[in-house]
């Protein structure tokens, strides 16, 4: 059964720490994408991949949010230094997405990271 | 700026209630509406993709239906397994793939 496969599923860290979050995108997808989520602020999209190229990071603070994707079959998100505030769940999403007319999209179990 | 509202945030049923959820959404140029079910400590799932108003997506005891300005999902006869938070999404013609999500309604239906 074919699913976004995402690690870590809990990382705790203190503050100023590196944090890299790792995921294995559906085999044949071509876009993948990294969300956060919180309670205050609901899913909101940080970046996102069409074949392995950047397409779209403006929801990432840029100073201390990096992503890429180095091959097909991983996409990582790094944090450096992490802060208190990056407190949240983050997920990653692969899709086939083809012209305009398609939209669905896989979710993998996200990664709750807590930053102290 | 585009907007997704739901509402309600919550809603509590009783098994067997029929309801409805809304979406509300502000966008120019919609190319698409996105309903996805959420479980605690899971990611969104996939329910159903709307495209233009007046159509209508049917799954199980779910039914989404779309107008110019919002969204609905119509639960009949809804069960305990139905809880769950709905979460709506649009994507625009302007944006690319990008999905702008709604703040979810979380349901919790009681045997």
């Amino acid at each position: 059964d074919a699913r976004v496969t995402q690690t870590p599923r809990h990382k705790v860290t203190e503050m100023g720490q590196e944090v890299t979050m790792r995921c294995q995108p559906i085999l044949g997808h071509n876009t993948v994408f990294w969300y956060r989520q919180t309670m205050m602020q609901g899913l909101e999209l940080l970046a996102y991949f069409r074949n392995r190229a950047p397409l779209d990071d403006s929801g990432m603070p840029k100073d201390r949010f990096s992503a890429e994707m180095p091959d097909a079959t991983l996409a990582t998100l790094k944090i450096q230094p992490s802060e208190p505030r990056d407190s949240a769940v983050y997920f990653c999403a692969s899709g086939l997405l083809v012209g305009p007319a398609t939209g669905e999209l896989f979710f993998g179990e996200g990664s709750r990271l807590t930053v102290l | 700026e585009d907007q997704v509202t739901q509402s309600p945030e919550a809603l509590r049923l009783q098994e067997g209630e029929s309801s409805s959820l809304n979406c509300s959404y502000t966008v120019s140029g919609l190319r698409g509406l996105f309903w996805y079910r959420q479980d605690p400590g899971k990611g969104p799932e996939f329910l159903f993709t709307l495209y233009s108003a007046g159509e209508e997506k049917e799954k199980e005891r779910l039914k989404a239906t779309l107008t110019k300005k919002e969204s609905f999902l119509h639960i009949t006869a809804p069960k305990p397994e139905d809880s769950a938070t709905y979460l709506c999404a649009v994507r625009q013609e302007t944006s690319g793939s990008r999905l702008t999500f709604g703040e979810g309604t979380q349901l919790t239906v009681n045997p």
